[in-house]
């Protein structure tokens, strides 16, 4: 099965721009997570999406947003970028099956914001 | 809160045993992932601990105490390529809260 699949690998925006990432899960997969990594903060839960709807959010504010599609693919969106977005902004898939289910995460590779 | 603490680095020599601690401080995790991330590259799954007790996988092993809080990964038969940072989650309704990660550096 082909892994996690995240484009595009890199992006340089400029403050007050607006980006979206993408995520392709693995096959099978309908739950799609969102991270964001940076070296003072580490890694940190964005958002998941489970069969198109946002079931968990962490604490990031309203300029972070997701959506997932029909065939599991998600999309996250970073409106009015700060410089502190700068980060590798991670997504990960599992094979959960029920609201209350939970699998092991596999991460994609991941892409790297550069803010300016 | 949700703190899961990990220390920040490590040394160890090639073919030794290493032991990388993470406490937690919440009960709200239903169980606690190890995830392996080589510098650049995406984190990769270790192992997955739901019960107490010692889980194996090859030269990988992974303990857990829910009552105390606490988890360890074991490396074994330590080689250069396991250097790496070593990153502890905990899982609450597929929800990961990451420790800061432990840098591993082997040494010939």
């Amino acid at each position: 099965k082909a892994g996690v699949t995240q484009t595009p690998r890199y992006l340089i925006k400029t403050r007050g721009q607006q980006v979206t990432l993408s995520c392709s899960p693995i096959s099978g997969h309908r739950s799609v997570s969102w991270y964001q990594q940076t070296p003072g903060q580490g890694l940190q839960f964005l958002f998941e999406y489970f069969s198109e709807t946002q079931r968990n959010k962490g604490n990031f504010p309203g300029r972070f947003s997701g959506r997932q599609f029909s065939n599991s693919r998600s999309e996250m969106n970073v409106s009015t970028l700060e410089l502190g977005d700068s980060a590798l902004y991670l997504c990960a898939s599992s094979a959960r099956t029920a609201l209350s289910g939970t699998d092991t995460q596999y991460f994609g590779p991941g892409t790297r914001l550069t803010v300016l | 809160g949700q703190n899961i603490d990990q220390p920040t680095e490590m040394t160890a020599t090639e073919g030794a045993i290493v032991q990388i601690n993470c406490t937690y401080q919440t009960s709200g995790f239903n169980g606690l992932f190890w995830y392996q991330q080589h510098a650049g590259e995406a984190p990769t799954f270790l192992s997955y601990n739901v019960l107490d007790g010692l889980e194996e996988k090859g030269r990988f092993s992974s303990f857990l105490s829910r009552s105390k809080g606490y988890s360890y990964l074991l490396l074994k038969e330590l080689q250069m390529k396991d250097s790496a940072s070593y990153l502890c989650a905990g899982n609450a309704g597929n929800m990961l809260t990451f420790g800061g990660g432990t840098r591993l550096m082997v040494k010939p």
